[in-house]
């Protein structure tokens, strides 16, 4: 049973476009929300996080939109470009349990087309 | 920057083998893990290490087991290797903390069992 649910698992935009990657969770102890960005033949990296005392985050043409109500948190990549291209993730954890560790969604494969 | 090695991009074993993955990490972490990567259900926790001789299993344990011998060194033990652990498989390192969760990622191993 997967605990975090993403969603669409594939997505071609135009570039400029803005591609929008939704990720739904059950647990209401997880408190850190992470996002990682995964090119072809390369570990993933963390790409953006957020906590749950806010409802939005930004870093560049990235951005985490968070509904803590809905329990559900989606990432935004304003002004795609095809270097954008590659596989996210979305995660969860919980700082405090033991080993805090991350429980990831299936992925989504955005293409940005030139 | 945090670099993880895993010893072999790709790896062709038969079933009924005993294969080993290596990973290592070269910036001290305390924490390792392997995680498993297939299409459609993200990444996978497989087992992960607090500290040398230090284990915990994962969400998906069957058919594995690991070493954690010195700090900087990792390792995954497929006993008799069976054609649905064909995959790819990501190790990753993160420093100790209780707010600290982010991962680094090696490049992964691709694993087909035939």
């Amino acid at each position: 049973q997967q605990q975090v649910k993403q969603s669409p698992q594939s997505l071609i935009v135009q570039k400029g476009g803005i591609p929008i990657i939704n990720c739904a969770y059950e647990n209401t102890a997880f408190d850190y929300f992470p996002w990682y960005q995964q090119f072809p033949g390369k570990g993933p990296a963390l790409l953006i996080a957020i906590r749950p005392d806010v409802s939005e985050k930004k870093e560049g043409r990235f951005t985490i939109s968070f509904n803590k109500s809905a329990k559900q948190f989606s990432l935004h990549i304003m002004d795609s470009q095809p270097g954008d291209s590659a596989t996210y993730f979305c995660a969860a954890s919980q700082d405090k349990a033991a080993g805090n560790k991350l429980t990831f969604g299936g992925g989504t494969r955005v293409l940005v087309k030139p | 920057d945090v670099k993880v090695t895993q010893s072999s991009r790709y790896l062709v074993k038969r079933t009924g083998e005993k294969v080993f993955l290596e990973c290592v990490q070269d910036m001290d972490h305390e924490n390792m893990f392997w995680y498993r990567q297939d299409p459609g259900l993200g990444l996978r926790l497989i087992y992960f290490s607090y500290d040398v001789k230090m284990k915990e299993k994962g969400d998906i344990p069957e058919g594995y087991s690991v070493s954690r011998e010195k700090k900087e060194r990792f390792s995954l033990i497929l006993e008799s290797a069976s054609t649905n652990q064909t995959s790819m498989y990501l190790c990753a390192s993160r420093r100790q903390g209780l707010l600290v969760v982010k991962l680094f990622f090696g490049s992964g191993t691709q694993l087909s069992v035939l």
